[in-house]
């Protein structure tokens, strides 16, 4: 089955713009989170959606914010982006059960000029 | 979510097995282990789960003592494919969903 698909791959905004990630997850998966990674903090939690709700939030400003749709495709936002935003913004979908696995896209390689 | 410590970094060689280990002092109750390794400009994959004991897949083994404090990955006969970032992560599956508390990880560089 089709994996994790972010779009776009890679990205170039100027400070100050917006900027829309998309995410779709594996088929069947309702669990949607995204992180972002940077050389000097790793990778950090950003949100997670489940169901089209937020379920969990991680310490990032207002300025980040997210949503998922119906059929579990989830988009995040950034606005009024700033140098510090460059980074690696990956998703990932889960499924349910004990033993879960988090299954990451490719990325989106966002950089702020 | 309980906080793990594994070594910044490890070298090896070509068809060595390799173990990295991961300390989680404070794991709790139902807290799961978890290693993925992630290479560059990629998203993490996931490599092992474990409760206790050990458990074994294709790629890994995982060791995890009785009092869950620690855990070891294992890798057998690694190649130079294998150099990555590895990363132990310890939480609820049930509870923390797909909120995952990643750690610095251990950058493992095969050599020749």
């Amino acid at each position: 089955k089709a994996g994790v698909t972010q779009t776009p791959r890679y990205l170039i905004k100027t400070r100050g713009q917006q900027v829309t990630l998309s995410c779709s997850p594996i088929s069947g998966h309702r669990s949607v989170s995204w992180y972002q990674q940077t050389p000097g903090q790793g990778l950090q939690f950003l949100f997670e959606y489940f169901s089209e709700t937020q379920r969990n939030k991680g310490n990032f400003p207002g300025r980040f914010s997210g949503r998922q749709f119906s059929n579990s495709r989830s988009e995040m936002n950034v606005s009024t982006l700033e140098l510090g935003d460059s980074a690696l913004y990956l998703c990932a979908s889960m499924s349910e059960g004990v033993f879960t696995e988090a299954f990451f896209g490719q990325g989106t390689r966002l950089t702020v000029v | 979510l309980a906080k793990t410590t594994q070594p910044i970094s490890m070298d090896s060689y070509e068809g060595q097995e390799v173990n990295i280990t991961c300390s989680h002092n404070n794991i709790a109750t139902n807290d799961y282990i978890t290693w993925y390794q992630q290479f560059p400009s990629q998203g993490p994959r996931f490599i092992i789960q474990g409760y206790k004991t050990k458990v074994t897949n294709e790629v890994a083994s995982l060791f995890i003592p009785a009092d869950r404090k620690s855990s070891t990955l294992s890798l057998p006969r690694v190649s130079l494919s294998d150099t990555a970032v590895y990363y132990c992560l310890v939480g609820d599956p049930n509870n923390a969903g797909n909120m995952l508390t990643f750690g610095g990880g251990t950058r493992l560089m095969v050599k020749p």
